[in-house]
């Protein structure tokens, strides 16, 4: 049972412009939510991660958006460039260890 | 490199083979996580150790699975007798413990069981 629902599974977007990846969860425990980047036969490295006590973190060109009461939380890329053409999993933590990952979004950057 | 890193990064097998990986986390990390990803699919949680202590195990990880984590620092993943159905990434991941829980992942180990 998929615990982190995302989407969309794959993106387009022209040199320059904004990405967005959305996720959903349903487990109120969740209090940890980062996002990874992943390029093929690579391992996922973590890009950038919120805590529900805050609504927005942003990290250079990376920016998480998070509505609790919805429980929903987002990834913007401005000024996407084609080095960000990789796959995308958002993913949700407990208390315990185990990160609960969404399916991914395979983003490709046109030039 | 300070990172977390695995052996082999390729393996191929027959069918009815064990195979064995191994992981090497981060020095100070004292958590040390083994997921497994399919094609098309994100990581799903195999098991993990605190130290030298193996605390939990999905029931993904089915008998022919055994992990260790002898002196809580490298960790080794082995897989006896082998089916089609294992091919995947296996990852390794490590971090410190609460409240800095950033799980930071190493390049993996792909199998391929013939």
């Amino acid at each position: 049972q998929q615990q982190v629902k995302q989407s969309p599974q794959s993106l387009i977007v022209q040199k320059g412009g904004i990405s967005i990846i959305n996720c959903a969860y349903e487990n109120t425990a969740f209090d940890y939510f980062p996002w990874y980047q992943q390029f093929p036969g690579k391992g996922p490295a973590l890009l950038i991660a919120i805590r529900p006590d805050v609504s927005e973190k942003k990290e250079g060109r990376f920016t998480i958006s998070f509505n609790k009461s919805a429980k929903q939380f987002s990834l913007h890329i401005m000024d996407s460039q084609p080095g960000d053409s990789a796959t995308y999993f958002c993913a949700a933590l407990n208390s315990g260890y185990a990160l609960n990952f969404g399916k991914g979004t395979s983003l490709l950057v046109t030039p | 490199d300070t990172g977390v890193s695995q052996d082999p990064r390729h393996k191929i097998t027959k069918r009815g083979q064990n195979v064995t990986f191994r992981c090497d986390p981060i020095s100070e990390h004292n958590r040390l996580y083994w997921y497994r990803q399919t094609l098309g699919q994100g990581p799903e949680f195999l098991t993990y150790f605190q130290n030298e202590a193996q605390l939990e195990k999905s029931r993904l990880l089915s008998d022919r699975f055994s992990a260790e984590r002898p002196k809580g620092s490298f960790s080794t993943l082995e897989i006896q007798r082998t089916e089609q159905g294992d091919s995947a990434m296996y990852l390794c991941a490590s971090s410190l413990v609460a409240p800095l829980r950033e799980q930071f992942f190493g390049p993996g180990t792909r199998l391929t069981v013939l």
